[in-house]
C-alpha cells in the first residue's frame, strides 16, 4: 500500500498570501494524484485530479504540480473561504486509493 | 445536479450489524462505479469499498474485508453497505461517492457509532 505524507500538518497564512502544501508518496504514483478540500461539518470537495487539472467550478487560484513522488498544491492568494483541511490522494496503485493525513490551513 | 443521500447510520453495539443506503439522483446511476469512503472523528479519509457500474466487480479495503458487503440496485438508484462484526474502530462518518478512484460527487455522510 502506498503511504501518502502531507506537510506541514498546519499552515498559518494571512488572507491574500500564497499557500503551498506538499504531498509525498512512498513510491511513484505517476500523475494519478488528486487534492480535496474539506471544511468543518462538510463533505470533502474535489479540487484537482491528474496532478494539475482543476475540477468543475474550482477557481484558478488553486493549482497543482509535481510528478512521481513529490506534489504541491498552491493557493495563489488565499481567500477567507479557503481556510480548511486539504487532503491529497493517490489512485495509481488502486485498490486502495490512499489519502494523506491532511494539512490544515488556518488564518494567521 | 448529482445528489447522493446516505441513510442508515446510528449507534450500534460492538459485534453488531448495520446497513447503509445511498440514493442517487441527477445521474444515470447504472453507468457509474460507486464507492464508500469513511472518516473517523477528527481523522483523515479512508477508502472502504467500491463496486463497478454493473455490480460485477467489487473491491474492499483490507480493514473491512470479510465483514462488509457492498451492493447496488440500479433499478432503485441505490448503493448499499452491509456492515457486520462492527468494531469500535469502524466508528466514522460514511460517505457515498460517485466513481471508483477520483471522487467529484459526495453525499453528506451518515455517522456510524460503534459503542456499548
Amino acid at each position: 500500500e502506498i503511504v501518502m505524507t502531507q506537510s506541514p500538518a498546519t499552515l498559518s497564512v494571512s488572507p491574500g498570501e500564497r499557500a503551498t502544501l506538499s504531498c509525498r508518496a512512498s513510491q511513484s504514483v505517476s500523475s494519478n494524484l488528486a487534492w480535496y478540500q474539506q471544511k468543518p461539518g462538510q463533505a470533502p470537495r474535489l479540487l484537482i485530479y491528474g496532478v494539475s487539472t482543476r475540477a468543475t467550478g474550482i477557481p484558478a487560484r488553486f493549482s497543482g504540480s509535481g510528478s512521481g513522488t513529490e506534489f504541491t498544491l498552491t493557493i495563489s492568494s488565499l481567500q477567507s473561504e479557503d481556510f480548511a483541511f486539504y487532503y491529497c490522494q493517490q489512485y495509481n496503485n488502486w485498490p486502495p486509493g490512499t489519502f494523506g493525513q491532511g494539512t490544515k490551513v488556518e488564518m494567521k | 445536479e448529482v445528489q447522493l443521500l446516505e441513510s442508515g447510520g446510528g449507534l450500534v453495539q460492538p459485534g453488531g450489524s448495520q446497513r447503509l443506503s445511498c440514493v442517487a439522483s441527477g445521474l444515470t446511476f447504472g453507468s457509474y462505479a460507486m464507492s464508500w469512503v469513511r472518516q473517523a472523528p477528527g481523522k483523515g479519509l479512508e477508502w472502504v469499498s467500491a463496486i463497478s457500474d454493473s455490480g460485477g466487480k467489487i473491491y474492499y479495503a483490507d480493514s473491512v474485508k470479510g465483514r462488509f458487503t457492498i451492493s447496488r440496485d440500479n433499478s432503485k438508484n441505490t448503493l448499499y453497505l452491509q456492515m457486520n462484526g462492527l468494531r469500535a474502530d469502524d466508528t466514522a462518518i460514511y460517505y457515498c461517492v460517485k466513481d471508483r478512484m477520483v471522487y467529484e460527487n459526495w453525499g453528506q455522510g451518515t455517522l456510524v457509532t460503534v459503542s456499548s
